[in-house]
């Protein structure tokens, strides 16, 4: 079975311009969240999304936006790129919403490989 | 205060070794609690939920106390391969979304 997917892989970007990072969760799964790692640190979140709406929301700036679409594939846009949003990029699925306490094992989210953006 | 603390190590250890880590939290209202583990340049690959009672799976141990806000992952035995970053990861309920917050990881190094 085909786990998280993300595309591309890797990215060089300047800075100003904008990325699309896209993520295709697993077969099943509904909810689809974003994080973003820099090195040394652990990952932190960006979004969450379930049934196309967005149900959870970081401390990060509005340049970052995300929509998750009817086949619950995901995409995260960041526009006006800065030096400091070189990271890892990792996009998460899970059949419910990640953390709800109804069913711990259907929110337990699964990592793709991630998408490695650098912004020179 | 950061949301989610763990000490960084690395934790050197000898094969066959038990080591423990600590990860204390500061929502008292958070509601879920899992450990990853993270190899070089990987992915996060869940290792274990962690539940109120403790829960054990082969070689390792989690538990989680509420009323001090932490909770550990203990590992027994060591093995080569055991060498990773190991995170924690907290939820708690925001404005009626879920937020999970990680740790910046521990990293275990295992040497024969």
């Amino acid at each position: 079975d085909a786990g998280v997917t993300q595309s591309p892989t890797h990215l060089i970007k300047t800075r100003g311009q904008h990325v699309t990072l896209r993520c295709s969760p697993i077969s099943g799964h509904k909810s689809v969240s974003w994080y973003q790692q820099v090195l040394g640190q652990g990952p932190q979140f960006i979004f969450q999304y379930y049934e196309k709406e967005e149900r959870g929301r970081g401390n990060f700036p509005d340049r970052f936006s995300a929509r998750q679409f009817p086949n619950y594939s995901s995409e995260l846009n960041v526009n006006a790129l800065l030096l400091g949003d070189s990271a890892l990029y990792l996009c998460a699925s899970s059949f419910g919403l990640a953390g709800g306490r109804t069913s711990v094992a259907k929110n337990i989210q699964y990592f793709g490989a991630g998408t490695r953006l650098s912004v020179l | 205060r950061k949301e989610v603390e763990q000490d960084p190590g690395p934790f050197n250890v000898p094969e066959g070794a038990t080591v423990a880590f600590n990860c204390t939290y500061s929502n008292s209202a958070s509601q879920s609690f899992f450990w990853y583990r993270q190899d070089c340049r990987k992915e996060p690959k869940l290792l274990m939920s962690v539940y109120s009672s403790g829960n054990e799976d082969g070689r390792f141990t989690a538990q989680l106390n509420r009323a001090s806000q932490y909770i550990s992952l203990l590992i027994r035995d060591s093995k080569l391969s055991d060498s990773a970053t190991y995170l924690c990861v907290v939820t708690h309920m925001e404005g009626g979304s879920y937020i999970p917050t990680f740790g910046r990881g521990t990293s275990l190094i295992v040497h024969p």
